[in-house]
């Protein structure tokens, strides 16, 4: 199984600050990479396929980057809704495996 | 616009089967090009990608399960299935059906909210 790894486990941040979360494979995905954004009780919601693609419907302070084994989310200037976890799967080959996830709370 | 709805025991005892099924409203489950997926979610694993099945049958289990779990697809009622034996209480999780596109980088682009599965006797 390919290991996904996400850094940080957790960070804390204000609204406005610019964020970042790093995912790197355990080998090559190429960009079949995807991010997710899960909220307390509710199921994850698709913000970022093939690496950099924006899902309709999300802001665009939400860009994704990378290729290979290295991948990067970035949010550049958080909002009050933003604060959630977020989970990098990869989509290279099966079984789909995900990060461990991150946890963006309020500062 | 399409949604998926988990459904089934909430509790299951030990070594006994897990039965979960996802319905598919306002769409068909056999149109584009779809696989339907399990994931489920527990405190200790994160996310674990369980399984998918196409409209077709084309089957992918993740390999810790595959002794155990079976995932169907019934097109004439729109819906899709999953079957988990002998369950132990590593297996209670909270238990998601996704919708996965072959093109969108093959990512989950439609989740159901979810079903808590607790086993315990």
């Amino acid at each position: 199984d390919i290991q996904m790894t996400q850094s940080p486990s957790s960070l804390s941040a204000s609204v406005g600050d610019r964020v970042t979360i790093t995912c790197r494979a355990s080998q090559s995905v190429n960009t079949y990479l995807n991010w997710y954004q899960q909220k307390p009780g509710k199921a994850p919601d698709l913000l970022i396929y093939g690496a950099s693609s924006l899902q309709i419907g999300v802001p665009s302070r939400f860009t994704g980057s990378g290729s290979g084994t290295d991948f990067t989310l970035t949010i550049t200037s958080l909002q009050p809704e933003d604060f959630a976890t977020f989970f990098c799967q990869q989509t290279y080959t099966t079984p789909r495996t995900f990060g461990q996830g991150t946890t963006v709370e309020i500062k | 616009q399409v949604r998926l709805q988990e459904s089934g025991p909430g509790l299951v005892k030990p070594s006994q089967t897990l039965s979960l099924t996802c319905i598919v409203s306002g769409g068909s489950i056999s149109s584009g090009s779809y696989y339907w997926s399990w994931i489920r979610q527990s405190a200790g694993k994160g996310l674990e990608w369980i399984g998918r099945i196409s409209a077709s049958g084309k089957l992918n289990y993740t390999p810790s399960l595959k002794s155990r779990v079976a995932i169907s697809v019934d097109t004439s009622n729109n819906c899709f299935s999953l079957n988990l034996t002998s369950v132990t209480a590593a297996d209670t999780a909270i238990y998601y059906c996704a919708r996965a596109p072959e093109s969108m980088s093959r990512s989950l682009d439609l989740w159901g909210r979810g079903t808590l599965v607790t086993v315990s006797s």
